[in-house]
């Protein structure tokens, strides 16, 4: 029960943005959005979280429709080592484990 | 932020045989959690590991097959027992980290590297 639906896949051109889509149509009003990505062999890593407000930190911006019902990882000038499985994550305040779903396996071409 | 390790990093296995994995946090922690990925799939929640207590266990996991021990607040084991090639998937210990934004709590989850086990 993942709480969110995404791609399953999307190519992107090296240098370029990135733009991940996330539906979240249940998500209720004290949960947050995540982002994790998982590069190949290696475990998932945290990227980026939000609430209902926009977020930018040094990876990556979050942009979450007023509705909240969806939201959208940028990243804003992708390289190669970008190219992973990108997990949006619906959690709730105070809950601790991540439930995950399909992601999105975003590959960056040169 | 929280640094994990896992030992073994990978193992080829015996099937019926048992294997513990360890995971170890470089800050105290009060939630650890044990995570299953099978061959090309997303993770699975496999337990909830708390200090002191005895872990939950999620749908489909049961105790006799994966126990879990959290001795101290840095340190866990997950042993997957009685192994068949089923059980050939990456195991994944993380902790959870909270954080305060005005009036809501976040969690932030820090994964370990994982532990590529192969049954035959």
């Amino acid at each position: 029960d993942a709480k969110t639906t995404q791609p399953p896949s999307m190519d992107c051109a090296e240098g370029r943005a990135a733009n991940l889509p996330c539906n979240h149509s249940t998500i209720s009003g004290n949960e947050y959005v995540y982002w994790y990505r998982q590069i190949h062999s290696q475990g998932p890593q945290y990227i980026i979280h939000g609430l209902k407000n926009n977020e930018t930190n040094e990876m990556a911006s979050l942009i979450i429709t007023e509705d909240r019902k969806s939201s959208t990882l940028i990243l804003p000038h992708a390289t190669l080592r970008d190219t992973a499985v990108y997990y949006c994550i619906v959690g709730h305040q105070g809950n601790n484990d991540m439930r995950f779903g399909a992601g999105t396996r975003l590959t960056v071409k040169p | 932020s929280a640094v994990i390790s896992q030992k073994p990093s990978r193992d080829i296995c015996q099937r019926g045989t048992s294997l513990t994995i360890q995971c170890q946090v470089d800050s105290q922690v009060t939630m650890m959690f044990w995570y299953r990925q099978q061959p090309g799939q997303s993770l699975t929640l496999i337990a909830t590991a708390n200090q002191g207590s005895e872990a939950t266990y999620e749908s489909g996991f049961v105790i006799d097959k994966f126990p879990i021990s959290r001795p101290n607040l840095t340190f866990s084991t997950l042993t997957v027992s009685n192994m068949s090639p089923e059980d050939s998937s990456i195991y994944l210990c993380s902790v959870d980290l909270q954080g305060v934004s005005g009036i809501w709590t976040y969690n932030e989850q820090f994964f370990g590297p994982g532990t590529r086990l192969t049954v035959l």
